[in-house]
């Protein structure tokens, strides 16, 4: 299975820009990096995802290490709406299955 | 707008009773899942579908069972075999061109023992 490292939980101010980061050392070459986040009680909504080039979309940027062993998720204005958990998965070519873990739960300060 | 529907929102099963999730999609994706959540943590897989009239098991299959009759509908179907059936269920579609196309969730059904 495709394993990632997520911290457990984060805070952020309101305003301020996030970085949540995920270590996925097991990564392949032709595998993708997903992000999803989960509200309370919803199910998990796409954030974004890349393979090897940074990527941005109207919700996040997400920056894939050289070695792609690593990425980061950037919100780069954090809002209250943002609290939820985060989770940072690694998409098999050939096994199209997510595998989730436990992800980051960020939480946003007002 | 296009997206999932789950219903119902809340479901309670008595003992030794069997109870059906509804998922219903009308997205056009040929692919549809469904997962389990317990609280505090991550999804897990029960069953997928890729194509209509075919299905394989996920991660933790005992004690469910599925259908894929038409491409816009994936019913899931508790039994008494699933000794702890209290979860969250989630069901979600994507197309399964290009390969890594994100999936699509939908709000999800809470079960519950009476």
């Amino acid at each position: 299975d495709a394993k990632t490292t997520q911290p457990n939980s984060m805070e952020s101010n309101e305003e301020e820009p996030v970085h949540l980061p995920c270590n996925h050392s097991t990564i392949s070459g032709t595998d993708y990096i997903h992000w999803y986040r989960q509200l309370p009680s919803q199910g998990p909504e796409y954030v974004i995802h890349g393979l090897t080039s940074n990527v941005n979309n109207r919700m996040a940027s997400l920056a894939i290490a050289e070695d792609r062993k690593s990425s980061t998720l950037i919100l780069h204005r954090a809002t209250l709406r943002d609290a939820a958990v985060y989770y940072c998965i690694h998409l098999n070519f050939g096994n199209e299955k997510l595998t989730f873990g436990t992800g980051t739960r960020l939480t946003i300060i007002p | 707008d296009g997206g999932i529907t789950q219903s119902p929102k809340y479901l309670f099963r008595k003992e030794g009773q069997n109870v059906t999730l509804s998922c219903e999609q009308n997205l056009n994706h040929d692919a549809m899942y469904w997962y389990r959540q317990d609280p505090g943590q991550g999804l897990r897989l029960i069953y997928y579908s890729q194509i209509v009239n075919d299905f394989q098991k996920g991660d933790i299959a005992e004690g469910y069972s599925v259908s894929r009759e038409k491409k816009e509908s994936f019913p899931l179907t508790v039994t008494s075999a699933q000794k702890n059936p209290t979860a969250f269920y989630l069901c979600a579609s994507t197309p399964r061109t290009p390969w890594f196309s994100p999936q699509h969730f939908g709000d999800g059904t809470r079960l519950s023992i009476l």
